[in-house]
């Protein structure tokens, strides 16, 4: 089935450096990648789009300076935390769909992001 | 916009017994799909059971079943049998795009379920 592989899994980095999380379709060609975050014990947020070759959409409220989406490829799109701050502390994940009709949504197993 | 409501912020069971999770939803779109989500404690989404809404049949998935009334815009989900592996926090979902698209997720608050033995 269709695999969706993110890294790392976990992250602990000091305040004002940047991160980068990658998301990879195994075993698929995702021209469209999604990344959310979540807060412990709540619901996932949608923060963007990713569109292979063109500008991330980003969602009302998520800064993209702040949030650097890049998909350069089908098969890996990344999301970098620049300048990270306590605040940015979260888990982030990623999904992508192969497009086939009636093909769900794969998601990654995610990333803790704790910034100290 | 889609908005998607769990009402039941956690829930308890019996392992072997049965227990209904309630979700309702809000889109303008005619045809679409809705989803469940289960993120066990390693917080791995894991797909439960989805249904598209012209289908008048309800989903099922082995121990996992929705009762879905379109009308209503009500979407829930049934676990039968439970099992100590089904503690989890579970998501109602909803494409934001509607139709086949299964990107733009809208999710509502989740509830987290835990099943005693």
């Amino acid at each position: 089935g269709a695999v969706v592989s993110q890294h790392p899994s976990r992250v602990i980095c000091k305040s004002g450096t940047s991160v980068k999380i990658e998301c990879r379709s195994l075993d698929f060609q995702a021209t469209t990648m999604f990344w959310y975050r979540q807060f412990p014990k709540q619901s996932l947020m949608l923060m963007a789009t990713s569109n292979e070759g063109s500008k991330a959409t980003y969602e009302q409220g998520v800064e993209k300076d702040k949030f650097l989406i890049n998909h350069a490829s089908l098969t890996l799109s990344t999301l970098t935390v620049t300048s990270a701050h306590p605040e940015d502390s979260s888990f982030y994940i990623c999904s992508a769909t192969d497009r086939a009709w009636n093909s769900p949504l794969h998601f990654g197993n995610g990333t803790r992001l704790t910034v100290t | 916009a889609q908005t998607v409501t769990q009402s039941q912020p956690e829930m308890s069971v019996q392992e072997a017994e049965t227990v209904t999770l309630s979700c309702t939803y809000d889109t303008s779109e005619n045809n679409y799909y809705l989803f469940w989500y289960k993120q066990p404690p390693s917080r791995q989404m894991i797909l439960v059971i989805r249904q598209e809404a012209y289908k008048q049949q309800n989903a099922t998935e082995n121990r996992f079943s929705v009762n879905f009334q379109k009308a209503a815009k009500s979407f829930s989900l049934k676990i039968s049998d439970s099992q100590l592996g089904d503690t989890a926090m579970y998501f109602c979902a909803c494409p934001r795009a509607g139709g086949t698209s299964y990107g733009k997720l809208t999710f509502g608050q989740g509830t987290i379920l835990t099943v005693h033995p």
